[in-house]
């Protein structure tokens, strides 16, 4: 267990469907980030939010929404799909301690995009 | 741009020594993480280097040289288990992390 969870693990859904991942972390850090992990590929970094405000935001397209409601939680929500958005979406938090800012990552969500 | 570069895959045996190589060029430099991860699980880290040097943690060990803009991490005594994706990541002068692609490293008793 890294003390980041996140649900579901697996995800079906079509092109016109809308769905949200869920993620948890129960490490006390203040910054939280999103992630797409396709394969053979390098991680893409997507949004971070720290102190529940979005810092970065990597020109991700507009069907994916983030949501930090508390320094706990964040979200994605999704709608309008494409096939090439099916990958692994990881999320991760992170606290800076002495200038070392170690990301804790979940076990992610599959995304299959129909 | 920023690149990091690391084998794809890697095939290592059983009680042997492999050394997992990554280059980087970044836009800055502020630090060079190694994660480890299973398939289907999430990546974990194993080491952070931010100095010329080897960082040594039991079976694994991580050198970096800034100059050459090379790590490489150094996994001892092999074990089954050791079978995994390495990841590679470079936190740039913005302080974001620069990812490499990974290496698979393959462990055949």
């Amino acid at each position: 267990e890294t003390g980041v969870t996140q649900t579901p693990r697996h995800l079906v859904m079509g092109m016109t469907n809308k769905k949200s991942l869920k993620c948890e972390q129960h490490l006390g850090h203040n910054a939280m980030y999103w992630y797409k992990q396709s394969a053979k590929k390098p991680l893409e970094l997507m949004f971070v939010y720290s102190l529940e405000e979005r810092v970065e935001n990597n020109s991700v397209p507009s069907r994916f929404s983030p949501e930090c409601p508390n320094s706990s939680h964040l979200f994605l929500h999704l709608h309008t799909l494409q096939p090439e958005d099916s990958a692994l979406y990881l999320c991760a938090s992170s606290q800076e301690r002495g200038g070392v800012d170690i990301q804790y990552f979940g076990a992610g969500t599959r995304l299959s995009v129909l | 741009g920023q690149n990091i570069d690391q084998p794809t895959e890697m095939t290592a045996t059983e009680g042997a020594i492999v050394q997992i190589n990554c280059t980087y060029q970044t836009s800055g430099f502020n630090g060079l993480f190694w994660y480890q991860q299973h398939a289907g699980e999430a990546p974990t880290f194993l080491s952070y280097n931010v100095l010329d040097g080897l960082e040594e943690k039991g079976r694994f060990s991580s050198f970096l040289s800034r100059s050459k803009g090379y790590s490489y991490l150094l996994l001892k005594e092999l074990q089954m288990k050791d079978s995994a994706s390495y990841l590679c990541a470079v936190r740039d002068s913005n302080y974001q992390l620069i990812w490499g692609a990974g290496t698979k490293l393959i462990i055949k008793p």
